[in-house]
């Protein structure tokens, strides 16, 4: 299994550029989310999803969308990038949010210049 | 809205020594409780979960508390080594809205 897989690692963007943050999990989970990690901030939910064709917001979930049609593939769209989206992104899953594990992907550092 | 905190301070133990982590809530009592170990760079690595019903939680050399009354818990390794050093988050599941909160994390070190 490769567990979780984020593409890119990094990226630089100009302010108002969209793009799409990729993960996949091979475990056929059904939980999967998207966090954001700002020094001192530790990790801010922006949207998670219960399995395909259902998602819900997070904390943080202003500037960006998502989509579930598929349990493997989870992706998340900056519509129009902000230097305030400057951030490292973790795509985590897991077989339920409650009582399973949270297997994190390896991170995508985002610029936004 | 839900708040978590942890130690905002750095920690540093001798090793050896018993590393303990304090991770306090406000409002809602969660589900669940999750506690992560994050090295630099990489992404965070589920430890222990303690349910609400639960006081305590063994895992080899770390061991979590929950009380629901303080609205905190406690994450303590013990017997230290210098390759326990990292940030440890604390995690929170709320069953009403089938979320996890995570805390901003304390940064360990154990110096040899």
């Amino acid at each position: 299994n490769a567990g979780v897989t984020q593409t890119p690692k990094f990226q630089v963007l100009k302010t108002g550029q969209s793009m799409t943050l990729q993960c996949a999990q091979d475990m056929n989970h059904e939980y999967m989310s998207w966090y954001r990690q700002d020094p001192g901030m530790g990790l801010r939910l922006i949207h998670y999803s219960v399995g395909a064709g259902i998602t819900d917001q997070g904390e943080v979930p202003n500037g960006y969308n998502v989509s579930r049609s598929t349990t493997e593939d989870f992706p998340l769209r900056l519509l129009s990038a902000a230097p305030s989206q400057t951030s490292v992104y973790f795509c985590a899953s897991g077989n339920r949010a409650s009582t399973d594990t949270q297997y994190f992907g390896p991170g995508t550092r985002l610029t936004v210049l | 809205s839900q708040k978590i905190e942890q130690n905002s301070e750095a920690l540093n133990i001798q090793e050896g020594k018993t590393a303990t982590l304090t991770c306090n809530y406000t409002n809602y009592s969660p589900a669940y409780l999750q506690w992560y170990r994050q090295d630099p760079g990489r992404g965070p690595v589920f430890l222990l979960l303690i349910r609400e019903n639960e006081k305590e939680k063994r895992k080899e050399r770390l061991k979590v508390t929950f009380d629901t009354t303080l609205k905190q818990s406690l994450f303590h390794i013990t017997a230290s080594q210098p390759a326990d050093s990292a940030t440890y988050l604390c995690a929170l599941y709320y069953s009403s809205a089938s979320k996890i909160i995570f805390g901003s994390g304390t940064r360990l070190s154990i110096r040899p």
